[in-house]
Parts: C-alpha cells; structure tokens; sequence
C-alpha cells in the first residue's frame, strides 16, 4: 500500500539558515509527488510538484527513487517561510492524494 | 475569482445527531474531492465525483458517511448518527480535471460531543 512518511513533526532554523523538510514515501507504482503548504489561518495550497522541475518561493524538491524520497529545500529561510507543510503522492490512477502527517516549520529571528 | 468555500466552517453535534457538509467547488471543475483531516494528521482521502458521478467512495469510513453532488456542482458529505471519531477537519477540494492541480476549501471543523 501506498505510504507518505514524514519524519519531523517540528523543524525550527534561524532566518538565512537552510532547510530541508523530509518526505519519504512507498509506492509500487510510478510515483507522483507533491508538497503543499498551509500558512497560518489560510487553506491548504499547492508549492510544487515533481513533474513540473520548478523553484516556488525559492524551494525545490527533487524525487530520488533509489533513496524513495522527495525532500524540499530551500537554501536560506525567510520569515515567511513558516507554516505546515505536507508532502502527498498521487495514486489510483490519479484520483488520490494520500498525505504525510506534516512538518511544522519555524523560523526563528 | 472565487476559490472553493465550504459550509458550516464549524459545526458541533451530540453524539447520535446527523450533520451536512456542503461544498461548493470553483465553477468548471469538473473533478471534487473530500478529505477527512483528524487532529494531528493528515488529509486522509474519503471520495472522488467527475461531475455527478462518484467515481470512487472506497475512503469512506463506514456506511454512516454518504456523499452526493447530484447536479455536477455543489457536494454535500452527509454523516448519519455521528460518533466521537467522527471529530475532524472536512475537507473538500476541487480540479479542472484529473491529475490537474486540487484546489481546497477552508474546511469544516465538526466537533462531537
């Protein structure tokens, strides 16, 4: 069965540091990833998928199938930065989100 | 334009009571999604319409959850003789089509007491 882990529950860094948010998944199939954020008091909205190799708001997130893994980074935090962010992968011939439990990502001045 | 919305944004039922969650998807969408996001985790998915028809309910908790779009637009996620459990975030979500971005409300907080 399909499975989306994500380790930390909280990650606190101080402003300019780096981050990296660990998403680690399993899936027979051809995997689709995503990462979505939810700001504070806002809905839940997509950052970025695998498939579209894009930076949004300075993060990327590169799918290793060796390592089953879809990190995000982002190479120095902003303030903005903090917020819940999940990390989901498509199943069911497309139909399925299933999501990580979330990381909680603090910035600190 | 006007995003997904969804209604109650809170509700709170005694146990036994049964409750209506509406969604109203953004116009076009042709695709509609409702997650059950309990405390602490994530949106786990419940049931998936492509216009009126449902395609996939295999999510559903239990035959006391039922959900319905009959005119290919507004959703409805109806719970019968709601238990404790039941306590959760209801999300619902919209896309163009499959594979296509999902778009979500803000969610229906349901407390039972």
């Amino acid at each position: 069965a399909q499975r989306v882990t994500q380790p930390e529950k909280l990650l606190s860094v101080f402003k300019g540091a780096p981050v990296e948010l660990k998403c680690n998944y399993s899936y027979s199939g051809s995997p689709e990833l995503f990462w979505y954020v939810q700001y504070s008091r806002q809905r839940l909205q997509l950052l970025l998928r695998h498939i579209s190799r894009e930076s949004i708001k300075g993060f990327t997130a590169d799918l290793n199938k060796g390592e089953t893994s879809f990190h995000l980074k982002k190479p120095f935090a902003q303030e903005e930065d903090s917020a819940m962010y999940y990390c989901a992968l498509l199943y069911g011939g497309g139909n399925k989100l299933t999501f990580g439990t979330g990381t909680q990502l603090k910035v600190e001045l | 334009g006007a995003g997904v919305s969804q209604s109650p944004r809170y509700k709170v039922a005694k146990r036994g009571q049964d409750v209506a969650l509406r969604c109203d998807p953004i116009s076009g969408h042709v695709s509609l999604f409702w997650y059950q996001q309990a405390l602490g985790q994530g949106p786990e998915f419940l049931t998936y319409f492509q216009n009126e028809a449902q395609l996939d309910k295999s999510g559903l908790p239990s035959d006391r959850f039922f959900a319905e779009r009959p005119e290919g637009s507004v959703s409805t996620l109806k719970i019968q003789r709601t238990q404790q459990e039941d306590s959760a975030v209801y999300l619902c979500a919209s896309s163009v089509f499959l594979y296509n971005e999902q778009f979500f409300g803000p969610g229906t907080r349901l407390t039972v007491l």
